[in-house]
């Protein structure tokens, strides 16, 4: 069964404080590794897909990278408008469907 | 606006009682996932469907069922409602049952809450 954890729960940076943000997989065959941005009452926004290690995506200020087992969300210099949960997620090589399976997400918090 | 949409945005209901809550994908899209989130659990997949069929379960209760219809739009049916049923329902849709660049998009879901 496939598995995502992301950590911390929630992190509290302040206003230009660069930090990362952990997602550990496990899963049968990486088809995709999902990064997604949630405000608060709303649906799951998509940001990145990463196919395969060594992969790396960017926008604005923030980067996604890859490896075998985890993926890191770097954000540099935040702002208060990134303060949103982050929700990882993983599609496996598991026959013909293709369900996500989600890690429960990191709250991050961007004080001014 | 996704392009996913979700009715109604808020259901307030007594336990026991029957609820039905409305998907409609994003424009040609033929796959919808089902997901409950809650506080402690994250987004929990319910069932998938693909063009009207049924294509995988995840971890849904007997109490609840879903459909799709001919015009793609599908329904969540949940039953016998428990107090721990309160959650946010979300619907998702993508185009295929393969592997998408974007993944799914959502819908901004349902949030039920059970008094």
């Amino acid at each position: 069964e496939d598995q995502v954890t992301q950590s911390p729960e929630a992190l509290r940076l302040q206003e230009g404080e660069s930090s990362s943000l952990n997602c550990s997989y496990t899963v049968s065959g990486l088809r995709g590794l999902f990064w997604y941005r949630q405000d608060p009452g709303k649906g799951p926004e998509f940001l990145f897909t990463l196919y395969s290690a060594g992969e790396e995506k960017e926008k604005e200020r923030l980067k996604a990278t890859l490896t075998k087992k985890e993926s890191f969300l770097h954000i540099t210099a935040p702002k208060p408008e990134d303060s949103a949960t982050y929700l990882c997620a993983v599609q496996g090589n598991t026959g013909a469907n293709s369900k996500l399976t989600f890690g429960k997400g990191i709250t991050l918090s961007v004080r001014p | 606006d996704s392009g996913v949409t979700q009715t109604p945005k808020h259901l307030i209901t007594a336990t026991g009682q029957r609820v039905t809550l409305r998907c409609s994908p994003r424009s040609g899209d033929l796959s919808v996932y089902w997901y409950q989130q809650s506080l402690d659990q994250g987004l929990q997949f319910l069932i998938q469907y693909y063009n009207g069929e049924e294509r995988a379960k995840g971890n849904i209760l007997e109490r609840f069922s879903a459909q799709q219809f001919p015009d793609l739009h599908s329904e969540l049916n949940l039953s016998s409602l428990e107090l721990g049923d309160s959650a946010l329902y979300f619907c998702a849709s993508s185009g295929s049952t393969g592997i998408t660049n974007y993944g799914y998009t959502f819908g901004s879901g349902t949030r039920l809450t059970v008094v």
